[in-house]
């Protein structure tokens, strides 16, 4: 079946990288996302990457794509305390299907 | 990006009434909709998909006589939680998907809802 694993926890430093990762099961994901999710708030989509892709950057974050392995991470440059949330990665497996959500990343920030 | 909107974003109710609650894609038109109801500090709970013009597919353990969804248009879709009890307060979400934009997942604010 389907399954997203991510850590719950990660905490760094300001003006430190951080880096979140997340593994998956399904290799026919078409589509794999990263969402954030700050309290009491929805999820805001970051970006995703297609499956043939390797790399994506956008400002900031760059994402990961080890498509053998089935790992995908998310890289954030510089982190600023406003960048302390959740992240949730998510795949997207063939078809019109909803996407399968990790548990999310705690990212905490400290100034 | 692409914009997604709930309303309400807070709504408290007595045990025993019933809620709407609006998800509307305002920028693209939504093939398929989804809801989802997280639980404090818990990832999220897929409730149900739902297209346009047609009956919703409910996920096992999800009551569908009382988690009530119409998917009216395609920028429309609206969960009713009826005869709601305070187990029913959550956190919940909808989500829109779009052939428009890479068949990207889009999500509201979400809706606070509290059962008194």
């Amino acid at each position: 079946g389907e399954d997203v694993e991510q850590s719950l926890f990660l905490s760094v430093r300001e003006g430190d990288s951080s880096v979140i990762n997340c593994t998956y099961t399904d290799s026919s994901s078409t589509y794999l996302y990263w969402y954030k999710q700050e309290p009491g708030a929805g999820l805001q989509l970051l970006t995703y990457i297609f499956s043939n892709m390797d790399m994506k950057q956008d400002q900031r974050l760059t994402v990961l794509l080890n498509k053998k392995d089935k790992h995908l991470s998310l890289r954030i440059a510089d982190t600023q305390t406003g960048d302390s949330a959740i992240y949730f990665c998510a795949e997207s497996p063939l078809g019109n299907t909803p996407l399968v959500f990790g548990k999310g990343t705690r990212l905490s920030v400290i100034a | 990006g692409a914009v997604v909107s709930q309303h309400p974003s807070r709504v408290i109710c007595k045990s025993g009434t019933s809620v709407k609650i609006e998800c509307r894609s305002l920028d693209f038109q939504a093939t398929t909709m989804f809801w989802y109801r997280q639980f404090p500090k818990q990832s999220l709970m897929l409730m149900a998909t739902s297209n346009e013009g047609s009956k919703a597919t409910y996920e096992q353990g999800v009551e569908k006589d009382k988690f009530l969804i119409n998917h009216a248009s395609l920028t429309l879709s609206t969960l009713t939680v009826a005869s709601a009890h305070p187990e029913d307060s959550s956190f919940y979400i909808c989500s829109a998907r779009t052939a428009e934009i890479g068949n990207t997942i889009y999500f509201g604010e979400g809706s606070w809802l509290t059962v008194v």
